[in-house]
């Protein structure tokens, strides 16, 4: 049974960098079948699709969020990560890593449980 | 970027009864959209995708139908643990997009 499990600081200073790391078990991650990907929700709000990577290393982003988000994979560790630079009050989100299905942007048929990140001083 | 409009926003219901819920996608996106049911503190859960497909172990009273631009979902017969708020998703195009939620409360 796959399992994703999000890690990271629970808080994070505005103007700085957030950084998730999301661990998969019961799996492997090289398959082109899937794409592995990040998506947020801020407190008692909806869910925000951030991007999404294939285990080869091509990433896809939502534009909005381009100049601030990196994506990355290491097939070896059997993780990828998420890191968001200069992060604001509106960044504040409970983040979820997800297992997509066939595209960069299909369906999640995997979620890790979320960690809730606080950018605050 | 796509839009998703869902509607209701929120619905109240009974247990035993039927309930659709709808999303309207802002351009054409054929089949490509995904139904998911959220409870309080937990990740989404997939039910639908690919518009009308049940994902693997959903009970059968999920069902969803649609293409191009207007989706519904249906529950055709309430359960206790069917309270929840659901989301649909569009996979037609970067970025994917989601519906503002609709939340299904007991009467």
């Amino acid at each position: 049974q796959l399992q994703l499990r999000e890690s990271g600081p629970g808080l994070v200073k505005p103007s700085e960098t957030l950084s998730l790391t999301c661990t998969i078990s019961g799996d492997s991650i090289s398959s082109y079948d899937y794409y592995w990907g990040w998506i947020r929700q801020p407190p008692g709000k909806g869910l925000e699709w951030i991007g999404s990577i294939s285990y080869t290393g091509s990433t896809y982003y939502k534009s909005s969020l381009q100049s601030r988000v990196t994506i990355s994979v290491d097939t070896s560790k059997t993780l990828f990560s998420l890191d968001l630079i200069s992060v604001t009050a509106a960044d504040t989100a409970i983040y979820y890593c997800a297992r997509l299905v066939d595209t960069s942007m299909g369906r999640v048929d995997y979620w890790g449980q979320g960690t809730l990140v606080t950018v605050s001083s | 970027d796509i839009q998703m409009t869902q509607s209701p926003s929120s619905l109240s219901a009974s247990v035993r009864d039927r309930v659709s819920i709808t999303c309207r996608a802002s351009q054409s996106i054929s089949s490509f959209l995904n139904w998911y049911q959220q409870k309080p503190g937990k990740a989404p859960k997939l039910l639908i995708y690919a518009a009308s497909s049940l994902q693997s172990g959903v009970p059968s009273r999920f069902s969803g139908s649609g293409s191009g631009t207007d989706f519904t979902l249906t529950i055709s017969s309430l359960q206790p643990e069917d309270f929840a708020t659901y989301y649909c998703q569009q996979s037609y195009s970067t970025p994917s997009t989601f519906g503002q939620g609709t939340n299904l409360e007991i009467k």
